[in-house]
């Protein structure tokens, strides 16, 4: 199961920043927040990751909570290719290899 | 270029006959992945294998069977295909996926089993 929660949906205007919140309160000390996103039809797209610091490039911008309970990913400004499903992922180990656990993320709609 | 392509895009078969898809890598990773996403939308991985050695194998019915030739190279063989096996299959390759690298995925496969 998905160790992370995002709202289903949220709308955004071309041009403003899109804010995307997600919550992992039970995250271990040392497991990373991930972000990818799926634009429609398209393989899944990674975006950013973090520990506790803030993360940016020069997709997005990660904001992490210090007691690290939840996070924020921020696309500064929106435009329309930005419309997707965003996945908030935290990192799971398994016999060594990391596997992603998608949620069911957040679909966000960039309107004109 | 594109860095992980998988071919066929579309693949529509009928129920008991025996496909495969392939996937390949041109980034030099050491890690290559498969996932299946249902009709819901949920993504979920199948298998890993880094350095063409078996890492993941998720609760995947024993008529998946993924072969990789090469570290460059990952293919999925499913056997007897049943209706429930219609689904997007992505394929995805990371630096080392031991080490929490970032995925990368593949265009994916849209399988309708009639």
């Amino acid at each position: 199961d998905a160790k992370t929660t995002q709202p289903p949906s949220m709308d955004c205007a071309e041009g403003r920043a899109a804010n995307l919140p997600c919550n992992h309160s039970t995250i271990s000390g040392n497991e990373y927040v991930y972000w990818y996103r799926q634009i429609h039809s398209q393989g899944p797209q990674y975006i950013i990751h973090g520990l506790k610091n803030n993360e940016t490039n020069e997709m997005a911008s990660l904001i992490i909570t210090e007691d690290r309970k939840s996070s924020t990913l921020i696309l500064p400004h929106a435009t329309l290719r930005d419309t997707a499903v965003y996945y908030c992922i935290v990192r799971a180990k398994l016999y060594n290899t990391d596997k992603l656990i998608f949620g069911t993320g957040t679909r966000l709609q960039v309107f004109p | 270029d594109t860095a992980v392509s998988q071919t066929p895009k579309y693949l529509v078969t009928q129920m008991g006959n025996d496909k495969s898809i392939k996937c390949e890598q041109n980034l030099g990773h050491d890690t290559m992945y498969w996932y299946k996403q249902d009709s819901k939308k949920f993504l979920k991985i199948m298998f890993s294998y880094n350095n063409k050695e078996l890492i993941i194998n998720e609760t995947v019915p024993n008529r998946f069977s993924p072969k990789s030739p090469d570290k460059a190279h990952l293919n999925l063989h499913i056997n007897s295909l049943e209706l429930g096996d219609s689904a997007v299959y992505f394929c995805a390759s990371s630096q080392d996926g031991r080490k929490g690298y970032e995925q990368y995925f593949g265009p994916g496969t849209r399988l309708t089993v009639t």
